[in-house]
C-alpha cells in the first residue's frame, strides 16, 4: 500500500552525538510534514512539523530538513540524550484532495551513554 | 484537556469474540482518526471522521471491522468476529484540521486475540 519510507530501520549514536534520521516519501505533491516520536507503551508525540513551502524549520534541539527535489526529509537532534531514544515516525499528507497523515515505517533510535 | 482518551488501555479476548475500542477525542477537534499499529505493517490509518460523518474508511481491512462516531465526543472501532490476525495495538488521533494540522494520539489499546 502507500506508504512513506526510511533509509534506516535502526540508529544507534552516543550521548552527546548528532543524529539524523532520514525520509523519504513518494508523493511530490504532498505539502506537509510531521515527525513523531513514539516511546514504548505510548502512542505517537508531535515533534516538528513543516509545509512544502519552506525547507528548514527549526526548534528546540531538533530541525526538519525537506528537499523537495529528491523528496527527502530529514530529521536532526542536537546533542541526543539518553531520553531521545524511542521510534520516530515521519508523516505526510498528500495533497490532492487527502486530508489524512500517512506514516512511515520508522527508525529506532537508541542512545547510548 | 485530558488529550485523547482511549478505552480500554488492553483487551484479550478470544477469537470469534466482538470487540470494541473506544476513543474520546480532543474537545473542539473535528477531525477523528483510527490507526492501527503491528510490527509488520507499521501504522495504518484505517477511518477518518471529519465532524462525526467517515469522510475516508479505505483503510478498513475487512467487514468485521466498523467505526462509528455517534457525536463529537465519542467514537468506537468494532471488530466482529475478531481474529488473531487482528491482534495489534489500536490508535485514535484528532486533530483541528485534519492532515493539514498536527494529529493528537491517544495512549493506545493494545489488542490480543486467542
Amino acid at each position: 500500500g502507500e506508504s512513506v519510507g526510511l533509509h534506516l530501520p535502526t540508529l544507534s549514536v552516543q550521548e552527546g552525538d548528532n543524529s539524523i534520521i532520514n525520509c523519504a516519501y513518494s508523493n511530490s505533491a504532498s505539502d506537509y510534514f510531521i515527525w513523531y516520536k513514539q516511546e514504548s507503551g505510548k502512542g505517537p508525540q508531535f515533534i516538528i512539523d513543516i509545509r512544502s513551502n519552506m525547507d528548514k524549520r527549526q526548534g528546540q534541539r531538533v530541525t526538519v530538513l525537506l528537499n523537495k527535489t529528491v523528496k527527502h526529509l530529514s530529521l536532526q537532534i542536537a546533542a541526543t540524550q539518553p531520553g531521545d531514544s524511542a521510534v520516530y515516525f515521519c508523516a505526510e499528507n498528500r495533497a490532492g484532495g487527502y486530508n489524512k497523515l500517512i506514516f512511515g515505517a520508522g527508525t529506532r533510535l537508541a542512545v547510548h551513554p | 484537556d485530558a488529550g485523547v482518551i482511549q478505552s480500554p488501555r488492553h483487551e484479550v479476548t478470544e477469537m470469534g469474540q466482538e470487540v470494541t475500542l473506544r476513543c474520546k477525542p480532543i474537545s473542539g477537534h473535528d477531525y477523528l482518526f483510527w490507526y492501527r499499529q503491528t510490527m509488520m505493517r507499521g501504522l495504518e490509518l484505517l477511518i477518518y471522521f471529519n465532524n462525526n460523518v467517515p469522510i475516508d474508511d479505505s483503510g478498513m481491512p475487512e467487514d468485521r471491522f466498523s467505526a462509528k462516531m455517534p457525536n463529537a465526543s465519542f467514537s468506537t472501532l468494532k471488530i466482529q468476529p475478531s481474529e488473531p490476525r487482528d491482534s495489534a495495538v489500536y490508535f485514535c488521533a484528532s486533530s483541528l484540521q485534519g492532515g493539514n494540522t498536527e494529529a493528537f494520539f491517544g495512549q493506545g489499546t493494545r489488542l490480543t486475540v486467542v
